[in-house]
């Protein structure tokens, strides 16, 4: 069936250090995808979205890779700092309104 | 900013409590959505609604309702909660298709 998976479920980083959060995802259809990010207590916070028709995209120290020749999705943080720690998880659209989402990986910036 | 407003950060219900959770948004976005999050499972769609007094189930709306009587306002009800229905609750909406949602900061409710 269709998933989207992480394949580390905690990461831990140095300050300062770039980070990489992996997701493999199955549906070969899939044309947009997003990463979150989700502080404690919060609810998940949009951080930046890539379309099928792309393979990279940039955003403020952030940057999500996408190859879909094996359907992986990466988002690399640069400069992690301490706010960064938080869980983050992709999203995967499988048709109007809806997404399949990973179940997270948590990133803990080490000071 | 866009805002999305549950109304109980946390809830305890007794099994076979009649619960509302109660959502708000303030952007005029014509599709909102109730997931529940669970640990390992991700997030896990209950129902969503794409204009007012339509509703569409999603993937485990057993158990649950929903009510969406004006645009801003979208509740998830449990009809008679039981244990299995203890999890943070989070309300989205959406204005795109493609914009991604807005989350509200979630509703932790424990069912004893």
């Amino acid at each position: 069936g269709e998933s989207v998976g992480l394949h580390l479920p905690t990461l831990s980083v140095q300050e300062g250090d770039n980070s990489i959060i992996n997701c493999a995802y199955s549906n070969s259809a899939s044309d947009y995808f997003i990463w979150y990010k989700q502080e404690s207590g919060k609810g998940p916070q949009f951080i930046i979205d890539i379309r099928s028709n792309m393979d990279k995209r940039q955003g403020q120290r952030v940057t999500v890779l996408l190859n879909k020749t094996v359907k992986h999705l990466s988002l690399q943080i640069a400069a992690t700092q301490p706010g960064d720690s938080a869980v983050y998880f992709c999203a995967e659209s499988v048709g109007t309104y809806k997404y399949i989402f990973g179940t997270g990986t948590r990133l803990k910036v080490l000071a | 900013d866009v805002k999305v407003t549950q109304s109980s950060r946390y809830l305890v219900k007794r099994t076979g409590e009649k619960v509302f959770l109660e959502c708000v948004q303030d952007m005029d976005h014509e599709n909102m959505f109730w997931y529940r999050q669970d640990p390992g499972l991700g997030l896990r769609l209950i129902y969503f609604s794409y204009d007012v007094k339509m509703k569409e189930k999603g993937d485990i709306p057993e158990g649950y309702s929903v009510s969406r009587e004006k645009k801003e306002r979208f509740s998830l009800i449990l009809e008679s909660a039981s244990t299995n229905q203890t999890s943070m609750y989070l309300c989205a909406s959406s204005e795109f298709r493609r914009r991604g949602y807005t989350f509200g900061s979630g509703t932790r409710l424990t069912v004893v």
